[in-house]
């Protein structure tokens, strides 16, 4: 059984270059979640998608973050242009049901801006 | 607003001895709590969680409970061992999405 698989799981990328996370839920999961990760804000939610329809993206820190889920099995975030405070763990998450059914994520994808 | 508040932020037990983390929730509504435990450098994996339903639920070595009036919910540990230092994340559930904690560092002294 597959779990929710994310890539690449390193990135290393110049400021000012365009950067791609992927991420591919569990089949069958409704909702797809993408959280950041840094040691000063802890673990924040940036945009969620249910049946591949964006519902909440009030955590997207600004306009260079962008996310899409173009079918129920794909969803990318993109930063463009990437800057050196964007450096986090992006982890994709995927549930069964919203807000009262476990989440399950991925290894996160290690994200390093020069 | 919508808010999960998490004590302490690092904690550190013998070997063998139990550990209690601790968590306030702002919406009286949210009747979904579950507990995350994350390892250096590996992604949250749930270990327990419970429903506004319930008061306490258990697992092994691991209990969580709940106290509705009260708004907080803890975690506890019992006979610890070294392979459950991690991070560990409450999280509670509002109107539209899960909120974490901000995280307790447990670490487990031989």
């Amino acid at each position: 059984d597959a779990g929710v698989i994310q890539s690449p799981r390193h990135e290393v990328t110049e400021m000012g270059q365009e950067v791609t996370l992927r991420c591919k839920p569990i089949s069958g999961h409704d909702y797809l979640f993408w959280y950041r990760q840094t040691m000063m804000r802890g673990l924040e939610l940036l945009i969620y998608f249910n049946n591949n329809v964006p519902i909440d993206d009030s955590g997207m820190p600004e306009d260079r973050f962008s996310a899409k889920m173009p079918n129920a099995s794909f969803s990318t975030l993109k930063i463009q242009p990437s800057e050196p405070r964007d450096s986090a763990v992006y982890f994709c998450a995927s549930s069964l049901g919203n807000s009262n059914q476990p989440q399950h994520f991925g290894d996160g994808t290690r994200l390093s801006i020069l | 607003g919508e808010n999960v508040e998490q004590h302490p932020s690092t904690l550190s037990v013998q070997e063998g001895d139990s550990a209690v983390i601790k968590c306030t929730y702002s919406d009286s509504a949210s009747n979904y709590f579950p507990w995350y435990k994350q390892e250096l450098g590996k992604r949250p994996q749930l270990i327990i969680d419970i429903r506004s339903n319930v008061g306490e639920k258990k697992d092994q070595r691991i209990a969580v409970t709940l106290n509705k009036t009260a708004k907080h919910f803890s975690l506890h540990i019992t006979e610890t061992q070294p392979e459950d230092s991690a991070v560990y994340f409450c999280a509670a559930s509002f109107p539209s999405k899960i909120i974490f904690g901000s995280g307790t560092r447990l670490s487990i002294r031989p």
